[in-house]
Parts: structure tokens; C-alpha cells; sequence
């Protein structure tokens, strides 16, 4: 699977868009971009995925660039509770067949 | 998205002694689990692979004997940590698979 590049951290006021970036360059064809996120001492929550295309759900959006060399996901209005550590990884079979590779992620502060 | 239940939520046991951890797909059916585990300030690591029926695949450097992987019905698989010494006290965190793949809550093993 290929490998994710994140900031470590990121603060965002509350209200506000959260944007986080995440490189994966190495990404091959068949391989989807999903975003988790983790809050402190909880499991993992889905966020969102996608292949090629943007792709908006209730919590996010997903932007991936044309070449999928990267990707930004995208809260846009944060709230206190989405401060947590995001995971962006890049996952063959779509995430539905194959373990999960869980890199250190972006610990997002959500401030007042 | 589905549900995915562990437990206990906590456990505190003596050095030497055996703990089991139940996870369950509360309103799915799951062939495949996934036990990971994390330690402070640190990213999940994957441990094994939990196949329905069949012996559970374990990552390199994970020891099958220690860490007894029980996947019998199709919404349970269970983790025992055999003879739990201090350096096991960790965050141990199952996933399913429907879709996509969700996580339990976790459970934070202390070993006194």
C-alpha cells in the first residue's frame, strides 16, 4: 500500500473550514484515498473515501487532485468535537477486504 | 454506519494472568476482523488478521501463541492475552467489515 505524507499537527478556530492536506504520491491506480480520524481513547471513526473523484458526505468533504497525488479533507464548519488525530491512508480493495496501514496522522485542535 | 462493539471497555489484571476481549458486529455480518493495537502517543498497529472459521493470520513479530485469536461465528471474535506481563498494557482495538471497514471502541489492557 502506498504511503501517506501529513502535517503532524493543525489548529483551526471554531466555525471555521478545517482543511488537511495529505500527500500520497506513490498512490496506484486501484488504490482509495480514505480519511479516519480518532478521537482521544475511542476507536476509529470512518470519515470518508474516494477513488478519483470529489466525493461529500454528512461529516466532510474529499478533494483529490487530478494527478491523486494528494488530497484535502475538508470539515467545513469545525466544531470543538472534531478535534482529533486524522488519518489519511491509501488502501487497496477499496478498504472493504484489506487491513489498514495507520500512519502517525494530524492531530487537529479545534480552538474557541 | 454499522456497529462494532468490544468487551470489556477496561480491564486491570495481575501479571501472569489470561484476559480475554470480545469483539462483536453488532448489526452485520463480518468473515473478517482485524485486531490492532496501540500504545501511547502512538499510530495503530495491526496484529492479526481474524478469518471466521479458519486460524487468524498474525503480523510479523506478533506472537500467535501469546495472543490467542477465536473468530467462531460470524459477529465474534475474540483476543485472549495469555499470560499478560506489563509490557502487553495497551490499547487494543478490533475492526469489521461490512462496506467498509469500522472499529470498536477499544479496550485499554493495564497489566499490574
Amino acid at each position: 500500500d502506498a504511503k501517506t505524507t501529513q502535517p503532524t499537527s493543525m489548529d483551526c478556530a471554531e466555525g471555521r473550514a478545517a482543511n488537511l492536506p495529505c500527500n500520497h504520491s506513490t498512490i496506484s491506480g486501484n488504490e482509495y484515498v480514505y480519511w479516519y480520524r480518532q478521537i482521544h481513547s475511542q476507536g476509529p471513526q470512518y470519515i470518508i473515501h474516494g477513488l478519483k473523484n470529489n466525493e461529500t458526505n454528512e461529516m466532510a468533504s474529499l478533494i483529490i487532485t487530478e494527478d491523486r497525488k494528494s488530497s484535502t479533507l475538508i470539515l467545513p464548519h469545525a466544531t470543538l468535537r472534531d478535534t482529533a488525530v486524522y488519518y489519511c491512508i491509501v488502501s487497496g480493495y477499496g478498504g472493504s477486504q484489506g487491513n489498514l496501514i495507520f500512519g502517525k496522522g494530524t492531530k487537529l485542535s479545534v480552538k474557541p | 454506519g454499522a456497529v462494532v462493539s468490544q468487551h470489556p471497555s477496561w480491564v486491570i489484571c495481575k501479571s501472569g494472568t489470561s484476559v480475554k476481549i470480545e469483539c462483536r458486529s453488532l448489526d452485520f455480518q463480518a468473515t473478517t476482523m482485524f485486531w490492532y493495537r496501540q500504545f501511547p502517543k502512538q499510530s495503530l498497529m495491526l496484529m492479526a488478521t481474524s478469518n471466521e472459521g479458519s486460524k487468524a493470520t498474525y503480523e510479523q513479530g506478533v506472537e500467535k501463541d501469546k495472543f490467542l485469536i477465536n473468530h467462531a461465528s460470524l459477529t465474534l471474535s475474540t483476543l485472549t492475552v495469555t499470560s499478560a506481563h506489563p509490557e502487553d498494557s495497551s490499547f487494543y482495538i478490533c475492526s469489521a467489515i461490512t462496506n467498509e471497514q469500522f472499529f470498536g471502541p477499544g479496550t485499554r489492557l493495564t497489566v499490574l
